[in-house]
């Protein structure tokens, strides 16, 4: 079985550091992408950015260009989300989610349950 | 920037039949993925590709597209498929996005 597993909820002040993680089991990790999406309170999902496991190359949304980071440690199937000083604004639930497709169809077929991050001084 | 259009919310009478509707420019090249999300549950793929139904989800839903315009379906919607839909896809540059979510109502 498929399963995406996020680190646990994380309460933080503005200017502190965080990497949040994305563990992956059932299947081949180092064959698939994961993606990062933002979801803010009350608000819809935001894509922000994707890294392929095999090679480590990560591309990003443009909102979240040089806000964020996105690794991944293949040898421990975990994906990465990590932000070098926080903002009250970085306040959301995160989900990481495993992509597949080719062509002209991808999808998110699998996502993990979330890590809320509150930033609050 | 691309973009993806979805009305904010629908309502639909038990039973009857809903059509979700997601447009924007790179429809015309990309097929849209359908993901459901429920009140403070993770988002799960209802539709993607050409039609494909993901697993476990009822033939019930379906998935259409026109010119720049994806669609997503409902025939004979039940209670609990009430819920915010989204639709995803790509642009020419690997960059995917999300339309702004559809709240279905079921009356």
């Amino acid at each position: 079985e498929v399963q995406l597993v996020q680190s646990g909820a994380e309460v933080k002040k503005p200017g502190e550091s965080l990497k949040i993680s994305c563990k992956g089991s059932g299947y081949k990790f180092s064959d698939f992408w994961i993606t990062w999406v933002r979801q803010m309170p009350g608000k819809g999902l935001e894509w922000m950015g994707i890294i392929y496991v095999g090679d480590a190359h990560a591309r990003y949304g443009p909102s979240f260009q040089g806000q964020v980071t996105i690794s991944v440690d293949g040898s421990i199937n975990t994906a990465y989300l990590h932000w070098s000083s926080l903002k009250a604004s970085d306040t959301a639930t995160y989900y990481c989610a495993r992509m597949q497709g080719g062509s002209l169809s991808w999808t998110f077929d699998h996502w993990g349950q979330g890590t809320l991050v509150t930033v609050s001084s | 920037s691309s973009e993806l259009t979805q009305g904010p919310a629908v309502s639909v009478a038990l039973g009857q039949t809903v059509r979700i509707t997601c447009q924007g420019d790179t429809l015309g090249t990309y097929y849209a993925s359908w993901y459901q999300q429920r009140p403070g549950q993770a988002p799960i793929v209802v539709i993607s590709g050409q039609n494909i139904r993901a697993s476990g989800i009822p033939d019930r839903f379906s998935g259409s597209r026109s010119g720049i315009t994806a669609s997503l379906t409902i025939t004979g919607a039940q209670a609990e498929d009430e819920a915010d839909y989204y639709c995803s896809s790509r642009d020419d540059f690997g960059i995917h996005l999300f339309g702004g979510g559809t709240k279905l109502t079921v009356l």
